[in-house]
């Protein structure tokens, strides 16, 4: 079973900062495979990076997304929001294809405003 | 592509249960539709997800047993199905399409999300 563990838990910025969030897998996947969600409170989430590295139609270009890191393992992947606006503090998850349960998301990490 | 849920569901332990997922805007057979479970301020489940075209069906194993899905292709609708809920059915439920392109695999559409609520 594939695990995502992401970081941190909750991340308090002000609007205009750079946002790092991070995601690690339990096992090697396919850049292909993560994907990042964003949700806001009452609403369902909305797809943001598909593929690692691929904006969602729509998506402005300040989310970026990147892995796996440098260690090579294809374990770590990273969602960048490059200047924080008001719009963007909200809920980011975390998505995996692969083994059975052939679905999951990491637990989220919530982005407030400082 | 609009993905329409059924309306909040109030319901007892015990009973069953039936909410739905009207898709629009597509050719409802060639994606798959999955259910996501978000429990009162908690994350993001996948429970399973069914492929409306021949009804091929995944549970998470979580979730397999307790609930099933099923599809009505003559009215693009999915369901999730309980035979008998529980008070930790509780939650918010999601339906989302899932999208495929050259081996990604992710969901670009959900729809607005169901509220079930369980209480004796």
């Amino acid at each position: 079973e594939i695990v995502l563990t992401q970081s941190p838990g909750t991340l308090s910025l002000s609007p205009g900062d750079r946002a790092t969030l991070s995601c690690r897998s339990s096992q090697t996947i396919s850049s292909s495979y993560l994907a990042w969600y964003q949700q806001k409170p009452g609403q369902a989430p909305r797809l943001l990076i598909y593929g690692t590295s691929n904006r969602a139609p729509g998506i402005p270009d300040r989310f970026s997304g990147s892995g796996p890191g440098t260690d090579l393992s294809g374990r770590d992947f990273t969602l960048t929001v490059s200047s924080l606006e008001p719009e963007d503090f909200a809920v980011y998850y975390c998505q995996q294809y692969g083994s059975l349960p052939l679905y999951s998301f990491g637990q989220g990490t919530k982005l407030e405003i400082k | 592509v609009q993905l329409v849920q059924s309306g909040a569901e109030v319901g007892k332990p015990g009973e069953s249960l039936k909410i739905s997922c009207r898709a629009s805007g597509y050719t409802f057979t060639n994606y798959w539709i999955a259910w996501v479970r978000q429990m009162p301020g908690k994350g993001l489940e996948w429970m399973g997800i069914i492929y409306p075209g021949d009804s091929q069906t995944t549970y998470s194993p979580s979730f397999h047993g307790h609930v099933t899905i099923s599809v009505d292709k003559s009215i693009t609708t999915t369901y999730l199905h309980w035979g008998s809920l529980k008070a930790s059915d509780t939650a918010i439920y999601f339906c989302a399409r899932l999208d495929e392109p050259m081996g990604s695999y992710y969901f670009d559409y959900w729809g607005q999300g169901t509220l079930v609520t369980v209480s004796s």
